[in-house]
C-alpha cells in the first residue's frame, strides 16, 4: 500500500525556519518526481516545490525561492522541505504528493498534510 | 495567484449532471494534459482525472474529463450527495516552469 506520512509542522515566528518531512512506503521513491503543495486557510491549492528523481533538478514557485529548499533522501525514503525566513503569509496546509508520471505531472498520492502557522 | 480559471461554484439536484471548466492560456492547458482532484474539507486532495481523460483505478465512470484548445471539462453525472466537494484542475505551465491549479470550484448538491 502507498503511503505518504508527514511531520513536522507547528507554530513559528516570522522569520524562524521549519523542516518538513515526508516517509514514503509502498514504492520505490526514486523512480518518481515528488512535490510539496500548500494550501492558505481558506485558499485554494498553490504548488510551492518540486524534484526530480535523483534529487538533481529542483524547482520553486516565485513566492518560496530562496527561501526554501526541497531535498530527498533515497536511502530513508523520505522528501524534505526545508523553510527559513517564514513570514506571515507562508501559513497553510504543506502536502507532499507523488507525480504519478502520466504524460504531464500529476499527482495520485498525498500525504495527510502539515499545518504551519507563522504568527507573533 | 491561480493562473487557471475555474467557476466558484456549480450545483445540480441528486441525478443530474455538472459541469465545471478550467480555462488556461497556451503555456499550460494548451500545450500540457490536465488532471482534476477533489477535496473533502479537512482532508487531503485526491486525484480524479489525469492525461486529460484517463480515471485512476477506483474513479466510477461518472466522472469524466476532456480538454480542447486552452480549455479542460470536468464533468460529473448521476450527482450524489457524496460529491459535494471542492474540485480542482492543475497542470504544467511550461512558461512558468512551474505546476499551477486552477481557482476551484465547489459543487452543491442541492
Amino acid at each position: 500500500e502507498v503511503q505518504l506520512v508527514q511531520s513536522g509542522g507547528g507554530l513559528v515566528q516570522p522569520g524562524g525556519s521549519l523542516r518538513l518531512s515526508c516517509e514514503v512506503s509502498g514504492f520505490t521513491s526514486s523512480l518518481y518526481w515528488m512535490y510539496w503543495v500548500r494550501q492558505a486557510p481558506g485558499k485554494g491549492l498553490e504548488w510551492v516545490a518540486n524534484i526530480d528523481r535523483d534529487g538533481g533538478d529542483k524547482r520553486y514557485a516565485d513566492s518560496v525561492k530562496g527561501r526554501f529548499t526541497i531535498s530527498r533522501d533515497g536511502a530513508k525514503n523520505s522528501l524534505f522541505l526545508q523553510m527559513n525566513s517564514l513570514r506571515v503569509e507562508d501559513t497553510a496546509v504543506y502536502y507532499c504528493a507523488r507525480d504519478g508520471s502520466g504524460v504531464s505531472p500529476d499527482f495520485d498520492y498525498w500525504g495527510q498534510g502539515s499545518l504551519v502557522t507563522v504568527s507573533s | 495567484q491561480s493562473v487557471l480559471t475555474q467557476p466558484p461554484s456549480v450545483s445540480a439536484a441528486p441525478g443530474q449532471k455538472v459541469t465545471i471548466s478550467c480555462t488556461g492560456s497556451s503555456s499550460n492547458v494548451g500545450s500540457n494534459h490536465v488532471s482534476w482532484y477533489y477535496q473533502l474539507p479537512g482532508t487531503a486532495p485526491k486525484l480524479l482525472i489525469y492525461d486529460n481523460s484517463v480515471r485512476p483505478s477506483g474513479i466510477p465512470d461518472r466522472f469524466s474529463g476532456s480538454k480542447s484548445g486552452t480549455s479542460g471539462t470536468l464533468v460529473i453525472t448521476g450527482l450524489q450527495t457524496g460529491d459535494e466537494a471542492d474540485y480542482y484542475c492543475g497542470t504544467w505551465d511550461s512558461s512558468l516552469n512551474g505546476y499551477v491549479f486552477g481557482t476551484g470550484t465547489k459543487v452543491i448538491v442541492l
